[in-house]
């Protein structure tokens, strides 16, 4: 079965910054996208950002660019979500998911169990 | 950017037919996806490529994709469908490619 583990949440202040981390097991890591989506509590699910199998292309939603940056290491089976200037409007549970699917199709096939992440002072 | 709208909640009783809708312009012309999200738990996909069900996910799950319209529809409705669910589609066309619906909170009375 394919897994993600995701870490790094935790409570910071506004204005603040946090790296969460997943790591991948029991699939070709280095030949899949992944994807950061969060959750903010008692609301629906936000995609945050993607990250393609080489790195190549990445893009963020509005509410997070130039705030966060993702990236991954291939040989290391991660991916890796910095954000910083941290707002209360980010909190959330963070899920390292995997897309799937063809052009146009893609889709989440696969989600860790989450990590929340608190931005209050 | 793309927006989809469903139904905030909806309540169904057990053994009966819930539809739940996914509205977005011209969405038909797009692959919608579903998902089921139970209480603390992490989402699962119950319905891919408008009408595609992964393996372990019952029949009773039908989607479907037409116009301005997508459908999740459970047949026979038991207790343990009870959670939220939300439609997705990706826009490959845009910067901002994931898109997932407002979610609507199935309640089997």
């Amino acid at each position: 079965d394919v897994h993600l583990v995701e870490s790094g949440g935790g409570l910071v202040k506004p204005g603040g910054a946090l790296r969460l981390s997943c790591a991948a097991s029991e699939f070709m890591f280095s030949t899949y996208t992944i994807n950061w989506v969060r959750q903010a509590p008692g609301k629906g699910l936000e995609w945050v950002s993607y990250i393609s199998s080489g790195s190549n292309y990445i893009y963020y939603a509005d509410s997070v660019k130039g705030r966060f940056s993702i990236s991954r290491d291939n040989a290391n089976n991660s991916v890796f979500l910095h954000m910083s200037s941290l707002r209360a409007e980010d909190t959330a549970v963070y899920y390292c998911v995997r897309l799937v699917g063809t052009t146009h199709k893609y889709y989440f096939d696969s989600w860790g169990q989450g990590t929340l992440v608190t931005v209050s002072s | 950017s793309y927006v989809l709208t469903q139904p905030p909640s909806m309540s169904v009783a057990p053994g009966q037919t819930a539809r739940i809708t996914c509205g977005g312009n011209n969405i038909g012309f797009y692959s919608v996806h579903w998902y089921q999200q139970k209480p603390g738990q992490a989402p699962v996909v119950v319905v891919h490529d408008d009408s595609d069900r992964p393996s372990g996910i019952p029949e009773r799950f039908f989607g479907s994709n037409s116009g301005n319209t997508a459908t999740l529809t459970i047949s026979r409705v038991e207790a343990g469908d009870e959670a939220d669910y939300y439609c997705q589609l990706w826009n490959s066309t845009s910067d901002h490619p994931g898109v997932f619906g407002t979610g609507t909170k199935v309640t089997v009375l």
